[in-house]
């Protein structure tokens, strides 16, 4: 079993729509999580950290579930922009090492 | 502010010839450094990790080594690239106590 895992994709959405994504991830020991973007022949970027409580950025809303070891990622009224490869990502921190375990990827292809 | 700057951001090698890959970070003292790879369509494989000056870890083995110098300069080598080490080449900073991790742009290889 994969250490963090995504469906790959891709999802194709209208202009406007709200798109949802998931990730499991194996490790329950995992401390923090996040998801990034990367564009097409880019570097990762990141677009949010993942609370327990749930967190909100704009149009972008994640949750963790650590019970179910199950993160996600909400785009409300998507925009041709927000097409790119989103990035499940868990932390895990041992011995002055933060490791970053990165899902595969999902694309997201906005069209209008 | 920090920033990480990787060169160069293209290569193309002859299958057998030697590589160096440099990273550098700004704006920030004893940050931890890392490599990774992409393939073409694939997630990112972390190769190396450092904590600090001289001190390396690999995550895999292969035909790669790594290099931390300096505080804040980390270098991907190779003495013989095989066509198998063709990618997508990324260097990353973080802080410590699980931050994220912020990546540099990148170097396309290409082994011929």
């Amino acid at each position: 079993r994969k250490e963090v895992e995504q469906d790959p994709g891709p999802f194709n959405v209208p202009e406007g729509a709200t798109v949802a994504f998931n990730c499991t991830y194996s490790n329950s020991a995992s401390q923090s999580f996040f998801w990034y973007r990367q564009d097409c022949r880019k570097e990762p970027k990141l677009l949010m950290s993942v609370y327990s409580s749930g967190n909100e950025d704009g149009r972008f809303t994640a949750q963790l579930n650590r019970a179910s070891q199950y993160i996600s990622l909400l785009i409300r009224d998507s925009k041709l922009s927000d097409s790119a490869t989103y990035l499940c990502v868990a932390n895990f921190f041992s011995g002055g090492y933060n490791k970053l375990i990165f899902g595969a990827g999902t694309r997201l292809a906005v069209h209008p | 502010s920090q920033t990480i700057h990787q060169w160069p951001a293209t290569l193309v090698q002859p299958v057998g010839s030697p590589l160096s890959l440099e990273c550098t970070v700004e704006g920030t003292s004893n940050p931890n450094l890392y490599w990774y790879r992409q393939a073409a369509g694939r997630g990112l494989q972390l190769l190396f990790y450092s904590v600090g000056i001289g001190q390396i870890s690999s995550e895999v083995p292969q035909n790669l080594s790594a290099s931390r110098p300096q505080d804040r300069q980390f270098i991907l080598s190779s003495k013989k690239l095989l066509l198998s080490d063709s990618g997508f080449y990324l260097c990353a900073w973080s802080g410590t106590g699980g931050q994220p991790q912020h990546f540099g742009d990148g170097t396309r290889l290409s082994i011929l």
